[in-house]
């Protein structure tokens, strides 16, 4: 089955800088990539997503990249704020709407 | 629009008692609906695929005998967590996925499940 792994497990940044949370996956039949937000004792919150044929995606504060090739896709967030302090998930599955395989989770703390 | 419910938001229960969570699609129909559960600072794992009108697709080492699923309708899947044990306490989270829209599975707010 699918496999995707998480790196790092905890990121602190200043506020104003870039945060960088990088996953790989396993299987090449996966071709749906969200990313989620979860804040301590509720449900994940999607972020952004990105689908097989598209490279990479923005909105806003949030951009997510896709390599398909060597099977990983990363996520920036600029100028960080200290709302954006949470657990980060990445997320494979073989289409939108499927079962998800979630990484380990980045823990992202923005210091003011 | 795709707002998925879940009840309770959290529960206590002795062990050896059952304990049934809802997960409901408020404005949607979902044909799919999925179950995960997320320890204390770990990862979110499926533990199952429920599906309207059939029997629900359980991951490897989960005991479908222990997490009942029922998938009766088109807006509502249950789990339950039968002859509960202290470690069977997780946060239980579900998605949905909409009938008609080719989009992401929606998720609920989870549930907070102790058992003493």
């Amino acid at each position: 089955g699918e496999n995707v792994e998480q790196h790092p497990s905890t990121l602190s940044v200043q506020e104003g800088d870039s945060a960088v949370i990088k996953c790989t996956y396993s299987d090449s039949a996966s071709n749906y990539f969200p990313w989620y937000k979860q804040e301590l004792g509720k449900g994940p919150q999607l972020i952004i997503d990105i689908r097989s044929n598209v490279g990479e995606k923005k909105d806003q504060r949030i951009a997510v990249t896709l390599n398909k090739t060597a099977k990983h896709f990363s996520l920036h967030i600029t100028e960080t704020q200290p709302e954006d302090s949470a657990v980060y998930f990445c997320a494979a599955s073989m289409s939108a709407g499927n079962k998800l395989t979630f990484g380990g989770g980045t823990r992202v703390l923005v210091k003011p | 629009g795709a707002v998925v419910s879940q009840h309770p938001s959290w529960v206590i229960c002795k062990s050896g008692t059952s304990v049934k969570i809802e997960c409901r699609s408020l404005d949607f129909q979902a044909t799919t609906m999925f179950w995960y559960r997320q320890f204390p600072k770990q990862s979110l794992m499926l533990m199952a695929t429920s599906n309207e009108g059939s029997k629900a697709t359980y991951e490897q080492g989960v005991e479908k005998d222990k997490f009942l699923i029922n998938h009766a309708s088109l807006t509502l899947s249950t789990l339950t967590v039968t002859s509960a044990h202290p470690e069977d306490s997780s946060f239980y989270i579900c998605s949905a996925r909409d009938r008609i829209r080719n989009t992401e599975a929606f998720f609920g707010q989870g549930t907070r499940l102790t058992v003493v």
